[in-house]
């Protein structure tokens, strides 16, 4: 398997701008989840999602943010409009259900660094 | 809410040293503790994860351990090589059917060669 994949894997643009981050999670991964990681607040839980259903979203950080997961294979992660501040390194990760032994080990994907200028 | 420490924030250590990282978190129900390797511009890497009911995990130079009623959990690592240079976090899954897990904020690890 590849593993998580996520595009594109650097944005630039520019405030007021709108951003669509991408990822695709492992086959047969029933969890998704977006994080968000910057050196003042480490990383932090944005949304999850099981079987293609939001489940917690509380970590949005407001309703500029927006995330979907259309189909069990692809997720998008969407910023309208983009302020400087949410410049960060974007990480997605799945899950199994249950994993061998019953472990429920994330796997991350590389991020996507956005940078809004 | 639970929050998750890790000390020190950096660590820069001779090659062939056995070395520990320190992890605390304040909630002990969780129900499990991972810890993750970043090395620099990459994602994160799980290199080891606990169960609750279990004391400790090991996987070639590395052995997690876990007191659960502490809230403390160490991740040891035996005869460091350079290439352990990297971050190194942990993350604790609370108690529950939430999936979230809480990140400490890392412990940067240089290996000198």
């Amino acid at each position: 398997d590849a593993g998580v994949i996520q595009s594109p894997r650097h944005e630039v643009t520019e405030m007021g701008q709108e951003v669509t981050l991408r990822c695709k999670p492992i086959s047969g991964h029933d969890y998704l989840f977006w994080y968000r990681q910057t050196m003042m607040r480490g990383l932090e839980l944005l949304i999850y999602f099981n079987n293609n259903v939001p489940i917690d979203d509380s970590g949005m950080p407001e309703d500029r943010f927006s995330a979907k997961m259309p189909n069990a294979s692809f997720s998008t992660l969407k910023i309208q409009p983009s302020e400087p501040r949410d410049s960060a390194v974007y990480f997605c990760a799945s899950s199994p259900q249950n994993g061998r032994g019953g472990t429920d080990t994330q796997y991350f994907g590389p991020g996507t660094r956005l940078t809004v200028l | 809410k639970q929050e998750v420490t890790q000390i020190p924030a950096a660590l820069s250590v001779p090659e062939g040293e056995n070395l520990v990282l320190n992890c605390s978190f304040t909630d002990s129900a969780i129900y499990n503790l991972q810890w993750f390797r970043q090395d620099p511009g990459k994602g994160l890497t799980s290199l080891l994860l606990i169960q609750s009911s279990q004391r400790e995990q090991t996987s070639g130079r590395l052995n997690a351990s876990l007191d659960k009623s502490s809230g403390r959990s160490t991740l040891y690592i035996a005869a460091s090589q350079p290439g352990d240079s990297a971050t190194y976090l942990c993350a604790v899954r609370e108690a529950g059917s939430a999936r979230q897990l809480t990140f400490g904020s890392g412990t940067q690890l240089t290996v000198l060669p």
